[in-house]
């Protein structure tokens, strides 16, 4: 079965970039979404198609996607951005979707 | 306004069932897929289920297969998890999300989730 893989957490001092990833074997061919989950909350989805932003989430938040690895960018931090990432793909091998591990950012 | 809301949830014995609901409203339930997703306690999102608009495509995660079932009722606008044999490490919070198109397309909206504790 496909695998994602993301670091467990991610610092980052207010107003610098933070760069969460998503390893998985040539990701660059998937669609990868991500989404932001902030405690005692449901997911939102900040990322779609692996560069794609949906209304209402701010410019700040990029997304990149190449041979095994993806990429959440989040520039200029704000401690409101504080939260779990997760990345997901479709895996078409399996009819199944993926979700990676999660990610912590926490803002110092 | 697109919200889903879900319910159903509670305390089960082990091998107990329990029937999750998911009532949609604010776009047309009928053309989309939803999913049911689920997150354990202090643990990551867990991808359960998911069926098509129309319900004649339905995929379940391994760890569910042959245990529980996805259903919709496209008439109440309601998407359905029907949980049999439940196990200590299906506990989780249980989400319910559409998808912004077909099967395998991204989620665009959730629900606040329902709890399910499968304990003696």
């Amino acid at each position: 079965s496909y695998v994602l893989t993301q670091p467990p957490s991610v610092s980052v001092a207010p107003g610098k970039t933070a760069r969460i990833t998503c390893g998985g074997n040539n990701i660059g061919s998937k669609s990868v979404h991500w989404y932001q989950q902030k405690p005692g909350q449901a997911p939102v989805l900040v990322i779609s198609y692996g560069f794609d932003r949906p209304s209402g989430i701010p410019e700040r938040f990029s997304g990149s996607n190449s041979g095994n690895t993806a990429t959440l960018t989040i520039s200029r931090v704000e401690a409101g951005d504080e939260a779990d990432y997760y990345c997901q793909v479709w895996d078409s091998s399996s009819d199944h979707w993926v979700f990676g591990g999660g990610t912590k950012l926490t803002v110092l | 306004e697109v919200q889903l809301l879900e319910s159903g949830g509670g305390l089960v014995q082990p091998g107990g069932s329990l029937r999750l609901s998911c009532a949609a409203s604010g776009f047309s339930f009928r053309s989309y897929a939803m999913n049911w997703v689920r997150q354990a306690p202090g643990k990551g999102l867990e991808w359960v289920s998911v069926i098509s608009g129309h319900g004649d495509n339905t995929y379940y995660a391994d760890s569910v297969k042959g245990r529980f079932t996805i259903s919709r009722d496209n008439s109440k606008n309601t998407l359905f998890l029907q949980m049999n044999g439940l196990r200590a490490e299906d506990t989780a919070v249980y989400y319910c999300a559409k998808s912004y198109n077909v099967v395998a397309e991204y989620f665009d909206y959730w629900g606040q989730g329902t709890l399910v504790t499968v304990s003696s």
